[in-house]
């Protein structure tokens, strides 16, 4: 069975303050890897995709990177907008048809 | 382009009612997907439709059922709902599975 687990459940920071957010997999088939952002209220708004080992993706102050058994999310830099809940999930398995499974997320404070 | 729309976002049902949610994907995209979302599971995927066939379900009971349509709108029916039913209801699409999916704004649930 697919298994993700993110830590830590919360974090809070001070703007400006950098720090990592982790999500370790164990899955049958990596076929990728996929990291959001939800909004209180709101669906998860997709961030990265990743889908092998070394593989490294940036968007403004967010940089996603991976190996064969985690993946982290790093934050340069934070602003206080960055404060959501950070969702991280894998789709695995041979077949031609699969689903995302979640972990439960870490949720991020950033204060002025 | 217009996102994903789920309607209603808000909805209120009284034990043993039934209720259908409704999702129309991002034009295009015929791979729909839907999750539950609850505070103690976190997202939890129910089933996904591809081209009107469901490939693959969940671990819920037969009271989730779904459906989709020749012009990839879907829809999810619960029936003889339960307390423990109320939760964020998440519609997902996406043009090919290995591409990031796109999730709605959600439907609440509450069941009293």
């Amino acid at each position: 069975e697919d298994q993700v687990t993110q830590s830590p459940e919360a974090l809070r920071l001070q703007e400006g303050e950098s720090s990592s957010l982790n999500c370790s997999y164990t899955v049958s088939g990596l076929r990728g890897l996929f990291w959001y952002r939800q909004d209180p209220g709101k669906g998860p708004e997709f961030l990265f995709t990743l889908y092998s080992a070394g593989e490294e993706k940036e968007k403004e102050r967010l940089k996603a990177t991976l190996t064969k058994k985690e993946s982290f999310l790093h934050i340069t830099a934070p602003k206080p907008e960055d404060s959501a809940t950070y969702l991280c999930a894998v789709q695995a398995g041979d077949s031609g048809y699969s689903t995302l499974t979640f972990g439960k997320g870490t949720m991020l404070l950033v204060s002025p | 382009k217009a996102g994903v729309t789920q309607t209603p976002r808000y909805l209120i049902k009284t034990r043993g009612q039934q209720v259908t949610l409704s999702c129309s994907p991002i034009s295009g995209h015929r791979s729909v997907s839907w999750y539950q979302q609850t505070p103690g599971q976190g997202l939890q995927f129910l089933f996904e439709y591809f081209s009107e066939t469901q490939r693959n379900k969940g671990n819920f009971p037969g009271r989730f059922s779904g459906r989709q349509f020749s012009n990839s709108r879907s829809e999810m029916n619960v029936s003889t709902l339960e307390l423990g039913d109320s939760a964020l209801y998440l519609c997902a699409s996406s043009l090919r599975q290995t591409y990031g999916y796109t999730f709605g704004s959600g439907t609440r649930l509450t069941v009293v």
